[in-house]
């Protein structure tokens, strides 16, 4: 009964490719997330999705784009993968009073 | 800008003694949330307490509780009773309610629990 699933949870590939990380809850909220979290752990807002609205972090590169294909998902994703593009990517889903992650995707990109 | 700051990249504590983890923010709104996360080594991101800004009595959940000082802007989780797997990075995160509902994260604390 995952409530927030995310694939893979782990990601090698080359500079210069294009990848794809999903992610699925069956919390039934409105709203997904998707969040970086760098080498020194630092936790950062990529993009707020839900129904109606797109809210996107002005720091992340266009290469970065999320696709909702319905409200129980929100997929992440990356053009052109550069070597700084490695990180842990996390997706979440919430409402006002609460947000849950998912298991994390760790990217590594060579 | 909302920001949230954690002073304290690491700390330490015996098992089943009481540890004290700080976080202090900012933001410009009075109606907002404020979190704290854990992170094991798992790297799964687990909410251990939230805390509503107009609530004045500080949350609680077993053996984790905080102490929210709205007018300093200080928010600070107390783990009572430590175990062995409350090992763990925490973060602090507030919630400003006219940001989207996105989380802003401090820097995060690790905390070692020693046998």
């Amino acid at each position: 009964d995952t409530a927030v699933s995310q694939t893979p949870k782990y990601l090698v590939t080359q500079m210069g490719n294009d990848k794809s990380i999903k992610c699925e809850q069956n919390l039934g909220h409105d709203t997904m997330y998707w969040y970086k979290q760098d080498s020194k752990k630092f936790l950062k807002i990529m993009f707020s999705y839900n129904n109606k609205e797109l809210i996107i972090n002005e720091t992340v590169p266009n290469r970065f784009s999320p696709k909702s294909p319905d409200k129980a998902h929100l997929n992440l994703h990356i053009n052109s993968l550069e070597l700084g593009d490695s990180a842990v990517y996390f997706c979440a889903s919430g409402s006002s009073y609460e947000q849950y992650f998912g298991p994390g995707t760790r990217l590594t990109v060579t | 800008a909302q920001t949230v700051t954690q002073s304290q990249p690491e700390m330490s504590v015996q098992e089943a003694e009481t540890v004290t983890l700080s976080c202090t923010y900012d933001t410009s709104e009075n109606n907002y949330y404020l979190f704290w996360y854990k992170q094991p080594p798992s790297r799964q991101m687990i909410l251990v307490i939230r805390q509503e800004a107009y609530k004045q009595q500080n949350a609680t959940e077993n053996r984790f509780s905080v102490n929210f000082q709205k007018a300093a802007k200080s928010f600070s989780l107390k783990i009572s009773d430590s175990q062995l797997g409350d090992t763990a990075m925490y973060f602090c995160a507030l919630r400003d309610l006219g940001a989207g509902n996105m989380l802003t994260f401090g820097g995060g604390t690790r905390l070692m629990v020693k046998p």
